[in-house]
């Protein structure tokens, strides 16, 4: 079974959709994180969860809404999208935030926004 | 500010043959993490070698090998013996210790030749 576990695989949404993305991992992580991969550009951090309280929310803006309800578990919930927002969304998780020494990505979600 | 630079967008090598990715970084910190993922169609990003900034030993996995120079923030990939599987995007990574954050490049596509 893979350590980090994301579906849908792809998705496409009308800007007017609502939709979400769902993140498992069976590491026992303590820490679960959010990336954006667009292309040509360098991964960003969206949002850090340590044991299900979050983090960090870098500027993200609120069309886009995690949830973590559990350290297994976590979403990002999306709505009212824009075109720009097309990108490949990588779920990671790492040990823990404190004693960070690399982070387990799973096959993100292929997002298209029409 | 802290950055990393991959110059080379794409790369293409022979089976069999040894190919080296460049990565540059800027960073001020002297405790930090360097890493190599590698992304594959299937997406997942899949760490490759790691090293720490103490160590002055370069980092090998294999065929894969790094060439860590400190002094010039120069942290490059050997791949030797290159396989048609080793065809796909890597990403050079710093992290500094104490926090979570990665800070990744903008990547290198490697093809492999039959």
């Amino acid at each position: 079974e893979t350590g980090v576990t994301q579906t849908p695989r792809h998705l496409v949404m009308g800007m007017t959709n609502k939709k979400s993305l769902k993140c498992e991992q069976h590491l026992g992580h303590n820490a679960m994180y959010w990336y954006k991969q667009s292309a040509k550009k360098p991964l960003e951090l969206m949002f850090v969860y340590s044991l299900e309280e979050r983090v960090e929310n870098n500027s993200v803006p609120s069309r886009f809404s995690p949830e973590c309800p559990n350290s297994s578990h976590l979403f990002l919930h999306l709505h009212t999208l824009q075109p720009e927002d097309s990108a490949l969304y990588l779920c990671a998780s790492s040990q823990s935030v404190q004693s960070f020494t690399e982070a387990f990505f799973g096959q993100g979600t292929r997002l298209t926004v029409v | 500010a802290q950055t990393v630079t991959q110059s080379q967008p794409e790369m293409s090598v022979q089976e069999a043959e040894t190919v080296t990715l460049s990565c540059t970084y800027d960073t001020s910190e002297s405790d930090y993490y360097l890493f190599w993922y590698k992304q594959p169609p299937s997406r997942q990003m899949i760490l490759v070698i790691r090293q720490e900034a103490y160590k002055q030993q370069n980092a090998t996995e294999n065929r894969f090998s790094v060439n860590f120079q400190k002094a010039a923030k120069s942290f490059s990939l050997k791949i030797s013996d290159s396989q048609l599987g080793d065809a796909a995007m890597y990403f050079c990574a710093y992290s500094y210790s104490g926090t979570y954050k990665y800070i990744f490049g903008t990547g290198t596509r490697l093809k492999v030749l039959a």
